[in-house]
This record gives C-alpha cells, structure tokens and sequence, in this order.
C-alpha cells in the first residue's frame, strides 16, 4: 500500500505568514493527492483536488502544487479561520490513503 | 449538492456489531460513489471501505477485511457500515463521504456530520 507521509505534525504560525505544508508519496501517485482542513469538533472539508485544483468557494490564500511523490499546501496570508488541522489524501487506486494531519496552531 | 445524514451516536459492548446508516439528498445516487472513513479520538482520519452502489460491490481496506461490511440501497438512496466484533480501539467517529465513480475522482467531496460509537463494557 502507499503510504503518505506529511510534514511538519505541527507548526506555529501567525496571522498574515504564508505556510508550507509538505505530503509525500511513499510511491508516485501522479497528480491523484486531495487536501482537506478540520477544525475542531467538524467535519472535514475538501479543499483541494488534483492537486492543485481549489475547490469552489476554497479561498484563492490557499494553493496546492506537485506530482508524483512530493505535494505541497500553501496557504498564502494566514487568517484567523485558517487554524485547523490539513490531512492530505492519496486516491486513485484503492486503499484510499490519508496522511497523518498538520495541526496550525496561532503563536 | 449532495446532503448526507447519518444516524446517531451508539453505544456498545465489547464483542458486538454497530450498522451506522448514511442518506444522501440532492444529486444523483448512482453518479458517485460512497465511503466510510474512521477517527479515533485526537487521531487523523483512516479509509475503511467504499461503495458505488450503482456496481454493487464494495472495496475495503485491508485493515478491515472480514470485520466490516459496506452496502448502499438505491431505492432510499443510503449506505450502510457494519463493523463486527467490536472492541474498545474502535471507539471512534465514523463519517460517510461521496466520491465519484471514476478513480481519478475518488476524493471525498461531500461528508456526513459524523456518527461516534463508543465500545465500552
């Protein structure tokens, strides 16, 4: 099975800095990688697909890129709202793979 | 615009099965298929299975072969997630998610608002 694997676990960011989160693919996966945001207490949200496609209604802040094994979020200018946990996910073939979350937490 | 309803928290004992039930609305429910994904408390979020009920079958992870079962009826557009054999790590919030039919679109678009089972003596 593919294995994701996302970094940092965690980071402390404030409001206005630009934040990388990184996925890897123990294996190429193409393009086949999805980021989704959890706040506490609800559900998760797709925010991106394909990549690097946003959502409708996904805030243009937020911007995805890579292929085959290495994938990155970024959001650019962190708002208040943006303090959550991002859970990349690997689709395609099956099993269908999350990695192991990013919290963002405000410093 | 796909809504998903689950039902609602359960409680059960150790040894048990728990069947968690997921209706969509709005959409089409042969044109996407359905998930059940799984957090633990403070955990991340863990693929269990899908259907795309207009197939029939269903795919599991292989964590989970044997212990859960994954259908959907189309005549009242729900899935359904039966985990047997429950035991007290399988506490959890259990969420249904769509995806599409296609493999290059299996990420989760839409998702239910969560069902927590607790497995407790």
């Amino acid at each position: 099975d593919i294995q994701m694997t996302q970094s940092p676990s965690s980071l402390s960011a404030s409001v206005g800095d630009r934040v990388n989160i990184t996925c890897r693919a123990s294996q190429g996966i193409s393009n086949f990688l999805a980021w989704y945001q959890q706040k506490p207490g609800k559900v998760p949200k797709l925010l991106i697909y394909a990549a690097s496609t946003l959502e409708p209604g996904v805030p243009s802040r937020f911007s995805g890129f890579g292929s085959g094994t290495d994938f990155t979020l970024s959001i650019g200018s962190l708002q208040p709202e943006d303090f959550a946990i991002y859970f990349c996910q690997k689709y395609g073939s099956v099993p269908l793979t999350f990695g192991g979350g990013t919290t963002v937490e405000i410093k | 615009q796909v809504h998903l309803v689950q039902s609602g928290p359960e409680v059960k004992k150790p040894g048990s099965s728990v069947k968690v039930s997921c209706k969509a609305s709005g959409g089409t429910f042969s044109n996407y298929g359905i998930s059940w994904v799984r957090q633990a408390p403070g955990q991340g979020l863990e693929w269990m299975g899908g259907i795309i009920p207009v197939f029939g079958s269903a795919n599991y992870a292989q964590k989970w072969q044997g212990r859960v079962t994954i259908t959907a009826d189309e005549s009242t557009s729900s899935a359904y997630m039966e985990l047997t054999s429950l035991r007290s790590d399988d506490t959890a919030v259990y969420y249904c998610a769509t995806h599409g039919i296609s493999s290059s679109a299996n990420y989760f678009g839409f998702w239910g608002q969560g069902t927590l089972v607790t497995v407790s003596s």
